[in-house]
């Protein structure tokens, strides 16, 4: 069965600490890794997408890696604007399967 | 582009009651996506449509919950009757071929 595992669920981060946020999949067929942010009260925004192993993408402060069984997502000098719920989806035929989400705050 | 626009934003019911969700997808994209999120299960895709054909629909909870896409510019999810553990965000995305769904604000239904 497709499946996409998220860790941790929620993190804490004092502005300035960086960390990386973790998805790992399980499934038949990759055709692609996606990253979206999503806001209270907003939909998911699109972030990245990955294809293949090794390949990375980078956006401001944020950072996403691919290997064969997860991707990160890396997050340098983090700002309290960065605050917010990390998607990671990978599409399987053409619809995306979504992990649960990691809930990030970033305190000043 | 304007993106996908969803109708109405807030939607209260009350159990039995018949509820349609409307959504516009973005002019040019091939495929259109109804999930629904909520605290214990995340985000689901309910059914999926490619050039306006249901393609995939068992996402789709129950006979309860159907979709249509009747042109290119709309579509509708539509739940009869509407029960309590229906509340949720219901979510309208669009794409263009293999690339990121473009998500719609969403429509928060609560069913009473």
């Amino acid at each position: 069965e497709d499946q996409v595992t998220q860790s941790p669920e929620a993190l804490r981060l004092q502005e300035g600490e960086s960390s990386s946020l973790n998805c790992s999949y399980t499934v038949s067929g990759l055709r692609g890794l996606f990253w979206y942010r999503q806001d209270p009260g907003k939909g998911p925004e699109f972030l990245f997408t990955l294809y293949s192993a090794g390949e990375e993408k980078e956006k401001e402060r944020l950072k996403a890696t691919l290997t064969k069984k997860e991707s990160f997502l890396h997050i340098t000098a983090p700002k309290p604007e960065d605050s917010a719920t990390y998607l990671c989806a990978v599409r399987v035929t053409d619809k995306l399967i979504f992990g649960t989400g990691t809930r990030l705050q970033v305190f000043p | 582009d304007a993106g996908v626009i969803q109708s109405p934003r807030h939607e209260v019911t009350e159990m039995g009651q018949e509820v349609t969700l409307r959504c516009k997808p973005i002019s040019g994209h091939d495929y259109l996506f109804w999930y629904r999120q909520t605290m214990m299960r995340g985000l689901e895709l309910l059914i999926y449509f490619n050039n306006n054909v249901p393609i995939d629909d068992s996402g789709m909870p129950e006979d309860r919950f159907s979709a249509k896409m009747p042109n290119a510019s709309f579509s509708t999810l539509k739940i009869q009757p509407s029960e309590p553990r229906d509340s949720a965000v219901y979510f309208c995305a669009s794409t263009l071929g293999g690339g990121p769904d473009t998500f719609g604000s969403g429509t928060r239904l609560t069913v009473v």
